[in-house]
């Protein structure tokens, strides 16, 4: 059964639009998600975990319990975001499960 | 090391050969981890190794897979009879923890079975 769900695999926006990458999963416990960013010709690398709560390159996420959802978002895309984007879940705090991925382009 | 470290970058070999592919953690890191990227099927959990406890080898394929970790360091993930659809790059990352703590990632493997 699919725990981490990405429903779109390619997102296009341009510069300056709003961004939102969704993820759903399904975990019976209490989850920690994380999502992760592979830009062109590098290493896949963390972007941000929900329990940070934090803004990272202007990316914020927001776990909603109620929905199973933890959809990336920014309010104006850029460039350099351009990027392949994975949700991840973390089960029981030992292995990660990934999503499919959504490839993000920002069009100029 | 500066990072988690893979090797080789590629490899093409021919269908019923077997491969090895290994990798080198960042030192320290108990927690060590085998994906799978290919196109459309995103990142497919192999096989995850944490301290001296045995691995969630849950993600393995088949039994034509199977990894090991010597010394709680490098891992060398093995491939036998190896078919066209094991073609894919093979990632490794390693953490300080386990899940809750961040994954770094190598550049992975890129295996080509023609």
């Amino acid at each position: 059964a699919q725990r981490v769900t990405q429903p779109e695999k390619l997102l296009s926006v341009f510069k300056g639009a709003p961004v939102e990458l969704k993820c759903n999963y399904s975990y019976s416990g209490s989850p920690e998600l994380f999502w992760y960013v592979q830009y062109s010709r590098q290493r896949l690398q963390l972007l941000l975990r929900h329990i940070s709560r934090e803004s990272i390159k202007g990316f914020t996420a927001d776990l909603n319990k109620g929905e199973t959802s933890f959809h990336l978002k920014k309010p104006f895309a850029q460039e350099e975001d351009s990027a392949m984007y994975y949700c991840a879940l973390s089960e029981y705090g030992n292995k990660l499960v990934f999503g499919a991925g959504t490839i993000l382009r920002v069009k100029s | 090391g500066a990072g988690v470290s893979q090797s080789p970058s590629n490899k093409v070999t021919e269908k019923g050969k077997d491969v090895e592919l290994r990798c080198d953690p960042i030192s320290g890191h108990t927690a060590l981890y085998w994906y799978r990227q290919s196109l459309g099927q995103g990142l497919e959990f192999l096989i995850y190794f944490q301290g001296n406890s045995a691995p969630d080898k849950s993600g393995l394929p088949s039994d034509r897979f199977s990894a090991e970790r010597t010394g709680g360091s490098v891992s060398t993930l093995t491939i036998q009879r190896t078919q066209q659809e094991d073609s894919a790059v093979y990632l490794c990352a390693s953490s300080t923890t386990g899940g809750r703590s961040p994954l770094h990632f190598g550049n992975g493997t890129r295996l080509t079975v023609t």
